[in-house]
């Protein structure tokens, strides 16, 4: 079936750039996701990109989608302590039956 | 001001009895979902449903039931057939499938942390 994979660990300084990788199964992927999760709380939607975009930006985020290796990456600038949590990965295709496929997380530490 | 909750937040139960989680968004949206995480783990979907009356089973169903009678309400019960019921759960709605500009992306409340001892 469906499979998103993510590292589970990234540590980086404060100030710099962190970069999360995923990689997907799904040729057929419509929508691919990346969501942030704080201790304790739910998942907030960051940002997205269709799969006929190869690049999005949103102010310090920037997703580039490599759609021939099935790899999506989010880079996040400047990154503060406040971006310390969970990031996952997910994509919607039509293969998936309506069911959005989520990664394990990649959890990000900022170091101070 | 639109938005999905859930309650309660912390919620503690006895082995064998069964317990229900409330889930309720006005966000009109179609679609709802519940999903587990155990610690260090991604999301597992339990349950999900597209339109009122209507659900179906996700990866990992057996011990739970859910109903949706209602647009906004999509109550998950742990029953006591669950092996191991204690997780954080999470519900989530999204626009439904079909609508012109759709993204699907889906709204998460803020989770219900179930102990089960």
């Amino acid at each position: 079936g469906e499979d998103v994979e993510q590292s589970l660990f990234l540590s980086v300084r404060e100030g710099d750039s962190s970069v999360i990788n995923c990689t997907y199964t799904d040729s057929s992927s419509t929508y691919l996701y990346w969501y942030k999760q704080e201790p304790g709380a739910g998942l907030q939607l960051l940002t997205y990109i269709f799969s006929n975009m190869d690049m999005k930006q949103d102010q310090r985020l920037t997703v580039l989608l490599n759609k021939k290796d099935k790899h999506l990456s989010l880079r996040i600038a400047d990154t503060q302590t406040g971006d310390s949590a969970i990031y996952f990965c997910a994509e919607w295709g039509d293969t998936g039956g309506f069911k959005t496929i989520f990664g394990a997380g990649t959890r990000l530490f900022v170091k101070a | 001001d639109g938005g999905i909750t859930q309650s309660p937040k912390y919620l503690f139960r006895k082995e064998g009895q069964n317990v229900t989680l409330s889930c309720e968004q006005n966000l009109n949206h179609d679609a709802m979902y519940w999903y587990r995480q155990d610690p260090g783990q991604g999301l597992r979907l339990i349950y999900y449903s597209q339109i009122v009356n209507d659900f179906q089973k996700g990866d990992i169903a057996e011990g739970y039931s859910v109903s949706r009678e209602k647009k906004e309400s999509f109550p998950l019960t742990v029953t006591s057939a669950q092996k191991n019921p204690t997780a954080f759960y999470l519900c989530a709605s999204a626009e439904g499938p079909g609508l012109a500009g759709n993204s699907y992306e889906q709204y998460f409340g803020p989770g219900t942390r179930l102990t089960v001892t």
